[in-house]
């Protein structure tokens, strides 16, 4: 079945430094989302990523989806604490609406 | 609108006992899908239900079954609770023809 590889697993960063963590896929993607998670809540729909080496941006995040449509990437630019969580990929492929997650990626910003 | 509601939000519970938990989707969803999210493993699907049909499952035991009502709402049982059922149970509910999942805050079931 598709898997969703997400990496790395946890970062710590300076607040200020920027962040990037990155996903993989077994298989073409149909469209890739982005999720965040605060501690002790719930994912939250960041973003949908559909076309091949799309690039979008949200105030300091950029998102990038692959040439392949297999990766993805999530940027966060200057960190802040308020950028606290965990971010998750999730894709799509095959016809099926139901996402596939990634483990998630664990950011951690000391000020 | 209203998000998508989830109760209860805590719930202790001991070994063989079973549990139903709650979901009711945001307004003009048909879509409801559950997902049991651990340290360890991460966010797991369980199942999702459309228009009071199971349309796809995860690969969890029999143990876990669910059922959605005519108003979209759904609700999820989990038989003969084990203590590896200690987790958090996320419901997404998402408009037709879309993927994007919208979470609800989740029911945190602890097991003893």
């Amino acid at each position: 079945g598709q898997q969703v590889m997400q990496i790395p697993q946890y970062q710590h960063v300076q607040e200020g430094e920027d962040f990037t963590t990155y996903c993989n896929s077994s298989t073409t993607l149909s469209n890739i989302q982005w999720y965040k998670q605060r501690p002790g809540g719930h994912p939250v729909f960041l973003i949908q990523l559909v076309k091949s080496g799309e690039v979008k941006k949200q105030k300091r995040l950029t998102f990038q989806f692959g040439e392949a449509k297999k990766n993805s990437s999530l940027h966060i630019t200057a960190t802040q604490t308020t950028d606290v969580g965990t971010y998750f990929c999730a894709g799509t492929s095959g016809g099926s609406y139901i996402p596939t997650f990634g483990r998630g990626t664990s950011l951690i910003v000391h000020p | 609108k209203a998000g998508v509601t989830q109760t209860p939000r805590y719930l202790i519970k001991t070994r063989g006992q079973q549990v139903t938990l709650s979901c009711s989707p945001i307004s003009g969803h048909r879509s409801v899908s559950w997902y049991q999210q651990t340290p360890g493993q991460g966010l797991q699907f369980l199942f999702e239900y459309f228009s009071e049909t199971q349309r796809n499952k995860g690969n969890f035991p029999g143990r876990f079954s669910g059922r959605q009502f005519s108003n979209s709402r759904s609700e999820m049982n989990v038989s003969t609770l084990e203590l590896g059922d200690s987790a958090l149970y996320l419901c997404a509910s998402r408009a037709p023809n879309q993927e994007t999942q919208y979470f609800g805050p989740g029911t945190r079931l602890l097991v003893l």
